[in-house]
């Protein structure tokens, strides 16, 4: 059964701050990995998304790696900025269960100006 | 915006009453799905319908009941909730079903059952 882990639940940076978030999975079969975005009280906005044959994407001051073999991705935010404030959802697309996608639980983010 | 709009936003609603939540998007895609979000714990999908017809039921209530009329609307009609429903409902669409489509999410409904 595939279970993601987000580490840290919740993160609190200066303004301008480079800053790394954290996603592991259990089971490394998977067909993609997704990066969202969430406001309080507000929808998913996909961030990137990474297929199991890519190791990264990039857009703009967003880069998400991806490393199968250890059941690991990255988000890393550069020059961090107080509207970057939002919860992070990772979210993994396997084989298992059918058309499930399973979610974290999210990291909190929380950019001080 | 991305193109799936859910109605209402927030919706209060008593045990015995029967209401229903509204997803519509407007990107010609022909796989919806229904997702429950409850404080403090990761998404967990309900349901998938592909072209109007349901793929998957995870194990949700039949207190929850999905329907699909077309493949741009689709609905999640609730009666006789219990407390621990209340949670955000965020609709969303892809595509297809395959695994290599990105799903667009809706703003969500926030739903309280008192």
């Amino acid at each position: 059964k595939q279970e993601v882990t987000q580490i840290p639940a919740a993160l609190s940076v200066p303004e301008g701050e480079n800053l790394v978030l954290n996603c592991s999975f259990t089971d490394s079969a998977i067909y993609n990995l997704q990066w969202f975005r969430q406001d309080p009280g507000k929808g998913l906005t996909s961030l990137l998304l990474i297929q199991s044959s890519q190791r990264e994407q990039t857009s703009g001051r967003l880069n998400a790696s991806l490393d199968k073999s250890s059941g690991r991705s990255t988000l890393y935010i550069a020059a961090s900025q107080p509207g970057d404030s939002a919860t992070y959802l990772c979210a993994v697309r396997g084989n298992t269960g059918g058309f499930k996608t399973i979610f974290g639980a999210g990291t909190r983010l929380f950019v001080k100006a | 915006e991305t193109g799936v709009t859910q109605t209402p936003r927030h919706l209060v609603m008593g045990m015995t009453n029967k209401k229903s939540l509204k997803c519509e998007q407007h990107l010609g895609h022909n796989a919806m799905y229904w997702y429950k979000q409850s404080a403090k714990k990761p998404l967990e999908l309900m349901f998938v319908y592909s072209l109007e017809e349901r793929v998957e039921n995870n194990s949700v209530p039949s207190r929850f009941s999905p329907e699909c009329p077309n493949s741009s609307h689709l609905f999640l009609h609730l009666h006789t909730l219990q407390p621990e429903d209340s949670a955000l409902y965020l609709c969303a669409s892809s595509q297809g079903t395959g695994v290599r489509n990105e799903q667009f999410f809706g703003p969500g409904t926030r739903l309280t059952v008192l």
